[in-house]
C-alpha cells in the first residue's frame, strides 16, 4: 500500500484567489488520483492521472505530476467558495492509505 | 445511478449492545473497504475485501467484523461497541480490473457509542 501526504495541511483564501495543495509519496505509481470531502460526507473523486502524464486539467482543475521527485499537485483556479473542503490525494490506487488531506477554506 | 449506500447514516448507542452498519454497492465491484474517520487522522482502513469470502485487517481493524457473502455488500460489524469507536465510517468499492484505482465512497455513517 502506498500513502499519500498532503500539504500544507490547511489553506485559507480568499474567494477569486487560486488554491494550490501538493502531495508526496514513497514509491513508484501507476496513477494518482484527487478526491475532495466536504464536511462530514463522503470522498468525491476529482482527477485522475497516470504516470506517462505531466499535467492534467479539468474545468478549474490543473494537476500537475513529477514522478521524478514523487510529487503532484492541485490546482484550484478562481476559487469559489463552494470549494472549501478537504482534499486528498491517491497515490496507491484503490489501496491507498489516505493522509489527512489538505484543508481548504475559501472565504466569500 | 452507481451508488454506495451505508446505513445507518446515524447512529446513537451505548456500550456493548452490538450493532451492523450496512454497505450495499451497485457496480458489480469487486472490492470493497471500510474506513474511520477522527478528526486529525485521515481515514484509517478497517477491514478490506478483495471479492466474495475474501477479507482481510486493515490498519485498525480490532473490535470489528466483516463479511462478504455477497459481492454487493460488505457489512461492518461491532459486537461489542466501547466509546473509542465512536466515529466517521466510510464504505468505498472499486473495481481493479479497470485499472484506475477510483474509489467510490458512502455518504458516511456517524456512530456514537455512549
Amino acid at each position: 500500500s502506498q500513502q499519500g501526504e498532503e500539504d500544507p495541511q490547511a489553506l485559507s483564501i480568499q474567494e477569486g484567489e487560486n488554491a494550490t495543495m501538493n502531495c508526496s509519496y514513497k514509491t513508484s505509481i501507476n496513477n494518482l488520483q484527487w478526491y475532495r470531502q466536504n464536511s462530514g460526507r463522503g470522498l468525491v473523486h476529482l482527477i485522475l492521472i497516470r504516470s506517462n502524464e505531466r499535467e492534467k486539467h479539468s474545468g478549474r482543475l490543473r494537476v500537475t505530476l513529477d514522478t521524478s521527485k514523487k510529487s503532484s499537485s492541485l490546482l484550484i483556479t478562481a476559487s469559489r467558495a463552494a470549494d472549501t473542503a478537504s482534499y486528498f490525494c491517491a497515490p496507491g490506487g484503490f489501496k491507498t492509505i489516505f493522509g489527512a488531506g489538505t484543508r481548504l477554506f475559501v472565504k466569500a | 445511478e452507481a451508488q454506495v449506500t451505508q446505513n445507518p447514516r446515524y447512529l446513537i448507542t451505548v456500550t456493548g449492545k452490538k450493532l451492523t452498519v450496512t454497505c450495499s454497492q451497485n457496480m458489480n465491484h469487486e472490492y470493497m473497504s471500510w474506513y474511520r474517520q477522527d478528526p486529525g487522522l485521515g481515514l484509517r482502513q478497517i477491514y478490506y475485501s478483495m471479492n466474495v469470502e475474501v477479507t482481510d485487517k486493515g490498519d485498525v481493524p480490532e473490535g470489528y467484523k466483516v463479511s462478504r457473502k455477497e459481492k454487493r455488500n460488505f457489512p461492518l460489524i461491532l459486537e461489542s461497541p466501547s466509546p473509542n469507536q465512536t466515529s466517521l465510517y466510510f464504505c468505498a468499492s472499486s473495481s481493479p480490473s479497470k485499472n484506475t484505482g477510483e474509489l467510490f465512497f458512502g455518504e458516511g455513517s456517524r456512530l456514537t457509542v455512549l
